[in-house]
This record gives C-alpha cells, structure tokens and sequence, in this order.
C-alpha cells in the first residue's frame, strides 16, 4: 500500500538555526499539507499546497516558514531561524483531491530545538 | 468557536467488547468529518470519513455515526482487539475549506486481554 514516508525521524537542532524537513507524498496525490502536533496537544494544522503554491496557511505559519516542492516528489517544511517552541512533531500528508477525501498522514518527524 | 473536542479523554475495554469513543463539533458549516487512530510513535492513520449528506457508515468492523442536530461524531469499534490500543482522533473539514483539518484532542483506547 502507498504511504507518505518522512525523513529525517528525529531532528536536533540549535535555537537559531535553519532546519528542513523533508516529504515524499502518495505520488498520484495532488495536495500535500503539513500539521504539527506539540507533546500533548491537538495536532494543528499548518498549511496546504496545491498545483506550486500554497492553498491555505493558519496563523502559525508564520514568515520562518516555507514550503516547496522542488521536484515531483519531495515535499518540504523550512524554518528559517528555529525557536524552542517550534519543538513538535511535524506531520506530512497528502491526499487526491482537497475537502472530502481523506488525508494520509507520515509517521512524522520529532524536531527537538535546544 | 469553532473546535472540535471529545467528551472521553480515556477508554478502557474488555477485548471482544464493542468500543464507542465520541466526540462533539461546533462548525455547523463543517462538512466532512475523519476519524484516525494514532499508535505510539506513528502518525495518525485513516480509519473511515464521513460526508454530511450521510449520517452513518459502515467499515471493516467500525462504524461511523453522524448526527448533525446536535453537532456529534461518534466511532464504533466492535469486537475490540488489543491491536485497537491507540489514541483515536476525529477531525472536521469546514466547507469551502483547502483541506484544513481540525483535529479533536483525541481518546486513548485501552484494551485488556
């Protein structure tokens, strides 16, 4: 079964400091989004990204965040310059089509900023 | 607000009893609804979604129900396995919405052999 895959699985960063996460998303899908899940708490959305651009983005993406796909099969988080409450899990999914089809989720990647 | 929130934080069944874990959703504009099932260390999992212009649906051992005057989502496990132990999320898609799914804050299942 096709899965959305994520690397790296554990990412240690200094506060500061740039860091990307990377996504290879289902490959016939055409909407990617990525989520983070703070320990504990609900996972939130971030944003969703369609046909090169982004479709929807929530408050907390913020101008140290980015997405890109720079080529057709990576699917990429940046944070410019890293802070101790950027400390989360980040998810990545994707799906077929946007609003009423289900969205497959990676197994994430735990980013710890010192 | 807008908020999606389960009324069980925790679960704990009987293996081959049926589970029900619930959850409440405020956004009458919300119009496709999810429930995943994260395991530890994993990402959330899709189980079966549900459209507004549905109030019930059937999977492989799992049944969602929806009932929009009051704003409920309900997922029914039955014969609950041990492999069902995880944490059981719903989420909502507002319509007209890009695909953001709000997420409730999720039921732990707990299942004894």
């Amino acid at each position: 079964e096709p899965e959305v895959t994520q690397t790296p699985s554990h990412q240690v960063t200094q506060m500061g400091q740039e860091v990307i996460l990377r996504c290879v998303p289902i490959s016939n899908h055409l909407y990617f989004y990525w989520y983070r899940q703070i320990l504990g708490q609900k996972v939130e959305f971030l944003v969703s990204f369609y046909n090169n651009e982004i479709s929807e983005k929530s408050e907390i993406f913020d101008d140290q965040f980015s997405v890109e796909r720079p080529d057709g099969s990576n699917f990429t988080l940046k944070i410019r310059s890293t802070k101790l409450e950027d400390s989360a899990m980040y998810f990545c999914a994707s799906s077929s089509q946007s609003g009423n089809q289900p969205q497959h989720f990676g197994d994430g990647t735990r980013l710890s900023i010192l | 607000g807008e908020s999606v929130g389960l009324h069980l934080p925790t679960l704990s069944v009987q293996e081959g009893d049926n589970s029900i874990i619930n959850c409440a959703y405020s956004n009458s504009a919300s119009d496709y609804f999810i429930w995943y099932k994260q395991e530890s260390g994993k990402g959330p999992q899709f189980i079966i979604d549900i459209r507004s212009n549905m109030d019930k649906r059937q999977g492989q051992r799992v049944t969602v129900l929806l009932n929009k005057t009051v704003k409920h989502l309900s997922l029914q496990i039955a014969a609950t396995q041990p492999g069902d132990s995880a944490v059981y999320f719903c989420a909502e898609n507002i319509g007209g919405s890009q695909g953001n799914l709000i997420f409730g804050k999720g039921t732990k299942l707990s299942v004894k052999p």
